[in-house]
């Protein structure tokens, strides 16, 4: 199984917008509503922003938010802060009972 | 709050095979709801989805890795542990485990353990 495709690299300046995009295929984002986003720091352990597509654990600003437009999947991030800056993966469960990862997004605010 | 630790060896050596575990706390690895998984990270890179288990024994395994993987679970110990044979540098990693919840997300991990294969 191959990777889900992000780009590698995000940016914007504070308080501005930023969308992430997570590409996979019909065999696992298009076939699912099961994409999730994941927000890790350096030497930190991920941590989960977007699950299911759309929905925010509790915690999560209401900032983040998800959506998925048939094989593609995005994170959107609004008024961005300093502490949005981190490297984000995206999920996705899979038509074979697995779970795959996005290469990663490493998001710089300026 | 349920939380993860992993724990096993910080160096292993080429060819050898990796044993890592890890511990269960504040919430029960027997719940059905969930599957425990292992997924590593390679220095500076991405995350790489290893496996998972349930606590029945049910299992699914990265293909790229199935041949070498073997995830088992045990309940009176509240662990679930990782077996990775055959190592090579390319192994070398830092090894996460994580809980999987309904809606097929992680929503629990442990903080991670850096594994060096090196001889």
């Amino acid at each position: 199984q191959s990777a889900l495709t992000q780009p590698p690299s995000a940016s914007g300046s504070l308080g501005q917008s930023v969308t992430i995009s997570c590409t996979g295929t019909s065999s696992d984002v298009g076939a699912y509503n099961f994409v999730s986003w994941y927000q890790q720091h350096p030497g930190k352990a991920p941590k989960v922003m977007i699950y299911e597509v759309t929905k925010r654990p509790s915690g999560v600003p209401d900032r983040f938010s998800g959506s998925k437009s048939d094989n593609t999947a995005s994170l959107t991030v609004s008024g961005l802060q300093a502490e949005d800056e981190a490297d984000y993966y995206c999920t996705s469960y899979t038509s074979s009972n697995n779970v795959i990862f996005g290469g990663g997004t490493r998001l710089t605010v300026l | 709050q349920v939380q993860l630790q992993e724990s096993g060896p910080g160096l292993v050596k080429p060819s050898q095979t990796l044993s890592l575990t890890c511990t269960v706390s504040g919430g029960s690895i027997s719940n059905g709801d969930y599957y425990w998984n292992w997924i590593r990270q390679h220095p500076g890179k991405g995350l790489e989805w290893i496996g998972s288990i349930h606590y029945s024994g049910n299992s699914y395994y990265n293909p790229s890795l199935q041949s070498r993987v073997t995830i088992s679970v045990d309940t009176s110990r509240k662990q679930f542990s990782l077996r990775l044979s055959t190592l090579t540098d390319a192994d070398t990693a830092v090894y996460f485990c994580a809980r999987l919840g309904f809606g097929e997300f992680f929503d629990s991990w442990g903080p991670g353990t850096l594994v060096t294969v090196s001889s």
